[in-house]
């Protein structure tokens, strides 16, 4: 199984400040034919299921607030949330779907 | 954007059988992947296994297999998730979750609410 690793596991932002949060696969997750990394990333708020933010390490899904963004290849990656509101304040997960078992890192707490 | 609707919370005894439903609307069923997620409390998502209706058959992770039953009614655009051999260990929110494209199994953009499964003596 590929193992997702993320760190920190928490942070606290001032409100407008950034946050970034890393995530690290045991494995490659690049897909050469494709040449895309299957990587997603979501945010978790208390009482409710995750919601995609990120897919394809980069590409933000619909709806996102574009001060969401996603980078890297291959092993890293990095979820970056520039000038962070206050309903950014959640858990958020990185996921790799390239092959199944599908896995979900143990998620990095945002806080002001 | 599709809609999906899970049944109620559990309570189960230890050994016993759980059936979980996830029932879809808004949206296309039979060729859209649903996975069934769980997520223990304190702890990152797990993903169990997914069934793409069109096909019938399922994928399970290998820690689940032989213990979980993911089946597709196409009629009633409904997903169900049985776990037997139930320990306290499986005590979790139990989420169904659909891909974003059809006939693809990757990334989830739509969740039911989750439903609260307790194993406890």
């Amino acid at each position: 199984d590929i193992v997702m690793t993320q760190s920190p596991d928490s942070l606290a932002v001032s409100l407008g400040e950034r946050a970034t949060i890393n995530c690290k696969s045991s494995q490659s997750v690049l897909h050469s034919s494709s040449n895309k990394n299957y990587l997603g990333w979501y945010q978790q708020k208390p009482g409710q299921p995750p919601q995609l933010l990120i897919y394809w390490a980069s590409t933000r899904e619909s709806g996102v607030p574009d001060r969401f963004s996603g980078s890297g290849s291959g092993t890293d990656f990095t979820l970056t949330i520039n000038s962070l509101q206050a309903e950014d304040v959640a858990v958020y997960y990185c996921q790799q779907y390239y092959t199944t078992p599908f896995t979900f890192g143990p998620g990095t707490k945002v806080d002001l | 954007q599709v809609q999906l609707v899970q049944s109620g919370a559990e309570v189960k005894k230890p050994g016993s059988s759980v059936k979980v439903s996830c029932k879809a609307s808004g949206g296309t069923f039979s060729n859209y992947a649903m996975s069934w997620v769980r997520q223990a409390p304190g702890q990152g998502p797990e993903w169990m296994g997914v069934i793409i209706p069109d096909f019938g058959t399922a994928n399970y992770a290998q820690k689940f297999r032989g213990r979980v039953t993911i089946t597709a009614d196409e009629s009633t655009s409904t997903t169900y998730m049985e776990l037997s051999s139930l320990r306290s260990e499986d005590t979790a929110i139990y989420y169904c979750a659909r891909e974003k494209a059809p006939y693809s199994t990757s990334f989830f953009d739509s969740w039911g609410q989750g439903t609260l499964v307790t194993v406890s003596s």
